[in-house]
């Protein structure tokens, strides 16, 4: 069963930095692309980032590649991200999914994680 | 970058109903398009890619079409269980865009 479990998230002040992981078991996981996809409360669906099965290709929306950075650690079935520079508007529920292709770097996204939720408050 | 408009914002519906829901893009992206359900409170859950194929587990109920710049999804008998918000995506290459979301309810 495929799994993919996020953490990190927190309460911080604008400005701030964070990552958030999420951890992945039930399926190879250095054979597909990962994504980090976002949701603010009571709106709709962001796609963030992508990384490729072998980390050495990454995407990210044209609004955030500034301040975010994702990775990965294959050896640890891991997903990253780092949030630098945070703002309010980045309060959100933040996805972890998988993407349904065999190493092939854009698809959709099969699974999804419970989200992880980032608030950023005064 | 490729923008995904979906129409309507919001509809309510009978149950029984045919449901139609559009999802235009502002470039044609050949049939790389993904459809999405969110119940509330709950995660996405994957529909259908390629269009039209519906990912396994899916009830028939649910359909799809189109390529290009033009798609569709349509439920034929809308049932309660079927309220949610409903996503279509692009993924013919980055960034994967989703469009704004129908929230389907029950008149």
């Amino acid at each position: 069963e495929v799994q993919l479990v996020e953490s990190g998230g927190v309460v911080v002040q604008p400005g701030g930095s964070l990552r958030l992981s999420c951890a992945a078991s039930g399926f190879t996981f250095d054979n597909y692309t990962m994504h980090w996809v976002r949701q603010a409360p009571g709106q709709g669906l962001e796609w963030v980032s992508l990384i490729s099965w072998n980390g050495d290709s990454t995407n990210y929306a044209d609004s955030l590649k500034d301040r975010f950075t994702i990775s990965r650690d294959n050896s640890k079935n891991s997903l990253f991200l780092q949030i630098n520079s945070l703002r309010i508007e980045d309060t959100a529920f933040y996805y972890c999914a998988k993407g349904l292709y065999y190493r092939v770097l854009t698809g959709p996204l099969d699974y999804w994680g419970q989200g992880a939720l980032v608030t950023v408050s005064s | 970058d490729i923008q995904m408009t979906q129409s309507p914002s919001s509809l309510s519906a009978s149950v029984g109903d045919r449901v139609t829901i559009t999802c235009r893009a502002s470039q044609g992206i050949s049939n790389y398009l993904a459809w999405y359900q969110q119940k509330p409170g709950e995660v996405p859950k994957f529909l259908i890619y390629a269009a039209s194929a519906l990912q396994s587990g899916v009830p028939s109920r649910f359909s799809a079409s189109g390529s290009g710049a033009d798609f569709t999804l349509t439920i034929s008998g809308l049932r309660p269980d079927d309220v949610a918000t409903y996503y279509c995506q692009k993924y013919n290459s980055a960034p994967l865009t989703f469009g704004g979301g129908t929230k389907v309810e029950i008149k």
